[in-house]
C-alpha cells in the first residue's frame, strides 16, 4: 500500500484560504469515509484537527474544514494565520486485510 | 486529561531489537485500542500497528515480520518490539490512542521518542 499523495508545500498570505489535497485510491479514501488530518509543528507530536472526513474535535478552530470527493480528500484552512504554519498529514483507513492505516506524504504550509 | 508517554533506549545497535513502552494515564485503558506510529527525520508518518487492551494486534504488512506488540493492562502500558533493526528504523516513535471502529483516527499522542540505530 503506497502513501497517500499530498503536495509538498502550499503557501498563502494571512487571511487567505488554502486547500491541501490528499489523493488515494478506491481501496482507501474512495471506499471509506475515514479520513483524518493532523497538524504538526516542528519538534512536536501531530495533533488531530479533522476526523471522519469533516468532523472537528472540540477545541479545533472552525477555520479548518475537511471534505472528500472520490479518491481525493481535502483540507481547507480559511483566514490563514501565522500559527497555521506547520506540516499537515492526511490519513485514511485502508481496510482490515491491508495495513489498516495509510498516511499522506505530508504538506508544509507557509504563511507568507 | 489523557496523557501518553513513550519510554525506552534511545540508541539501538544494528541487528538488535528495539523495545519501547507507552504508559497511559487519565484514560480508560480497556475501552480503547492503541497504536504505534513512527517518523524518520525529515520524513512522513508511518503506522506500525495497533493493539487492543485484550491483545489481538494488527500490524503494518510492510513491518509484520519484525514487529511484536503487547499489552499490560494492570500497568496501563503497551509495548513495541522491532527485531533485526537497521539504520532505516531510525525515527521518532509515537504512541497514540486509536479510535478504531468508530472513526478510525488518533486523538491523543505521546510526545515521541527518538530511537537511533547505530553501532
Amino acid at each position: 500500500q503506497s502513501a497517500l499523495t499530498q503536495p509538498a508545500s502550499v503557501s498563502g498570505s494571512p487571511g487567505q484560504s488554502i486547500t491541501i489535497s490528499c489523493t488515494g485510491t478506491s481501496s482507501d479514501i474512495g471506499t471509506f469515509n475515514l479520513v483524518s488530518w493532523y497538524q504538526q509543528h516542528p519538534g512536536k507530536a501531530p495533533k488531530l484537527i479533522v476526523s471522519e472526513v469533516s468532523k472537528r474535535p472540540s477545541g479545533v478552530s472552525d477555520r479548518f474544514s475537511g471534505s472528500k470527493s472520490g479518491n481525493t480528500a481535502s483540507l481547507t484552512i480559511s483566514g490563514l494565520q501565522p500559527e497555521d504554519e506547520a506540516d499537515y498529514y492526511c490519513c485514511s483507513y485502508a481496510g482490515r486485510t491491508t495495513l489498516a492505516y495509510v498516511f499522506g506524504t505530508g504538506t508544509t504550509v507557509a504563511v507568507l | 486529561q489523557v496523557q501518553l508517554q513513550e519510554s525506552g533506549p534511545g540508541l539501538v545497535t544494528p541487528s538488535e531489537t528495539l523495545s519501547l513502552t507507552c504508559t497511559v494515564s487519565g484514560a480508560s485503558f480497556s475501552t480503547y485500542s492503541w497504536s504505534w506510529i513512527r517518523q524518520p527525520a525529515g520524513g512522513g508518518l508511518e503506522w506500525i500497528g495497533r493493539i487492543y487492551s485484550h491483545g489481538d494486534p494488527t500490524y503494518n504488512s510492510s513491518l509484520k515480520s519484525r514487529v511484536t506488540m503487547s499489552v499490560d493492562t494492570s500497568k496501563k502500558q503497551f509495548s513495541l518490539k522491532v527485531t533485526s533493526v537497521t539504520a532505516a528504523d531510525t525515527a521518532v516513535y509515537y504512541c497514540a490512542r486509536d479510535i478504531y471502529g468508530s472513526g478510525s483516527y488518533f486523538d491523543y499522542w505521546g510526545q515521541g521518542t527518538l530511537v537511533t540505530v547505530s553501532s
